[in-house]
């Protein structure tokens, strides 16, 4: 069993769209996550990172994690054509764990 | 502030021959990781060097090796290659030391790699 499951997509929004992106880990002591970006043939790029439960905001983008259902999730508001992209979560120790990737795209 | 810097960045090899990837890490980071990434498998994690010291590894076979440079540049080596080889090589790197949760690991735009 992989330690971060992440359903591949691809999804499909208008844009102005809530995305919401959700991963499911295994281990219940993983504490540590992070989203990040890729855009087609670049590298991963650092959206947020977070830590055990609740919620982090950075402008548009809310990362959350739900330790009882060993649940994290990304949420963009007000999504532009730009977001169109590959999200990746991972799990966080000396490595990065990732999960599958789900791929979005944002149609003007 | 310069990024992560891979060279080259795409290579066509044959079956059978060797590889070298070089990664230049951010100034002033001195941990750098190695992940592969392909349709099939996602990204997954290779090794990570800390002070020119292997500290973890991931499961790949013994063909995949690196090193890191007093300067803390990279790189790493894929020997008799396979088919299966083909993919993105990347390159992370953090200020985590040690012990330390590697978190706000920065990546670069990668090595793709082609076997044929």
């Amino acid at each position: 069993q992989k330690e971060v499951e992440q359903d591949p997509g691809p999804l499909s929004v208008p844009e102005g769209a809530i995305v919401s992106l959700n991963c499911t880990y295994s281990n219940s002591a993983f504490q540590y996550f992070m989203w990040y970006r890729q855009y087609s043939r670049k590298g991963p790029e650092l959206l947020m990172y977070t830590y055990s439960s609740g919620n982090k905001e950075d402008g548009r983008f809310t990362a959350q994690v739900d330790k009882s259902s060993k649940y994290i999730s990304l949420f963009i508001r007000d999504s532009q054509p730009s977001d169109s992209a590959t999200y990746l979560c991972a799990h966080v120790d000396y490595k990065l764990s990732f999960g599958a990737g789900t791929t979005v795209t944002v149609r003007a | 502030k310069a990024g992560v810097t891979q060279t080259p960045r795409y290579l066509i090899k044959t079956r059978g021959q060797q590889v070298t990837l070089s990664c230049s890490p951010i100034s002033g980071h001195r941990s750098v990781s190695w992940y592969q990434q392909t349709p099939g498998q996602g990204l997954q994690f290779l090794f990570e060097y800390f002070s020119e010291t292997q500290r973890n590894k991931g499961n790949f076979p013994g063909r995949f090796s690196g090193r890191q440079f007093s300067n803390s540049r990279s790189e790493m080596n894929v020997s008799t290659l396979e088919l299966g080889d083909s993919a993105l090589y990347l390159c992370a790197s953090s200020l985590a030391s040690p012990g330390q949760r590697n978190t706000e690991a920065f990546f670069g735009q990668g090595t793709r790699l082609t076997v044929v």
